[in-house]
């Protein structure tokens, strides 16, 4: 079994600066994925970032980098110079035995 | 990226009715795709894994003569939910990866379905 673990419900950042969300993950499998996604009050459901269990580089893309820190099972999502349109639900996932499982998702709000 | 469709984005039915969701990947082949159901400010759920010329895998607790998988393409699952209730209104999302298991889904944009 799989378990995504997202502590923050909710979080506040001012625009410009960084912001980290959590996530801790549970999985016997060797060989997974993580994923960090972002939906929009439209329900959309926008891929951001990938990290691969045996990656040795955490992954990064544009604002968004990942901080994966295996023995801690943990995968926290890191955005630099928040955007107001950055105000979403972030969610992360698990890939394993065939399919994503999701976390209960932290609310971000952006302040200008 | 890759592109997935869902229509309608919305509908709503009486209760009783049989409603459709569409879901196609636009650029791409699927042989796999997931139905997520999703309740306000809650996580995604899994429903169903849907699997193109055979049967769809329903996640426990799904029952599966009420939703009604069907992947007859490498491009299209639709999902039927039968005799809707209003207990059935939620936010119904598609999502299908490109390649292989564990690569990158892909999600519709969403099916917000009300049922009166």
């Amino acid at each position: 079994a799989q378990k995504i673990t997202q502590t923050q419900p909710g979080m506040f950042v001012q625009e410009k600066e960084a912001v980290t969300l959590d996530c801790t993950y549970d999985t016997s499998d060797q060989s997974y994925g993580l994923f960090w996604y972002k939906q929009p009050s439209s329900g959309e459901m926008i891929f951001l970032i990938y990290q691969g269990s045996y990656d040795e580089q955490n992954a990064t893309e544009g604002r968004y980098s990942l901080n994966f820190q295996k023995a801690r099972k943990s995968a926290n999502l890191v955005i630099s110079a928040s955007q107001l349109g950055d105000s979403a639900m972030y969610f992360c996932a698990i890939h394993g035995y065939g399919k994503l499982t999701f976390g209960q998702g932290t609310i971000l709000t952006v302040h200008p | 990226g890759a592109v997935v469709s869902q229509h309608p984005s919305r509908v709503i039915c009486k209760s009783g009715t049989s409603v459709k969701i569409e879901c196609r990947s636009l650029d791409f082949q699927a042989t796999t795709m997931f139905w997520y159901r999703q309740f306000p400010k809650k996580s995604l759920m899994l429903m169903a894994t849907s699997n193109e010329g055979s049967k769809a895998t329903y996640e426990q607790g799904v029952e599966k003569d009420k939703f009604l998988i069907n992947h007859a393409s490498l491009t299209l699952s639709t999902l039927t939910v039968t005799s809707a209730h209003p207990e059935d209104s939620s936010f119904y999302i598609c999502s299908a990866h490109k390649d292989h298991p564990g690569e990158t889904q892909y999600f519709g944009p969403g099916t917000r379905l009300l049922v009166l």
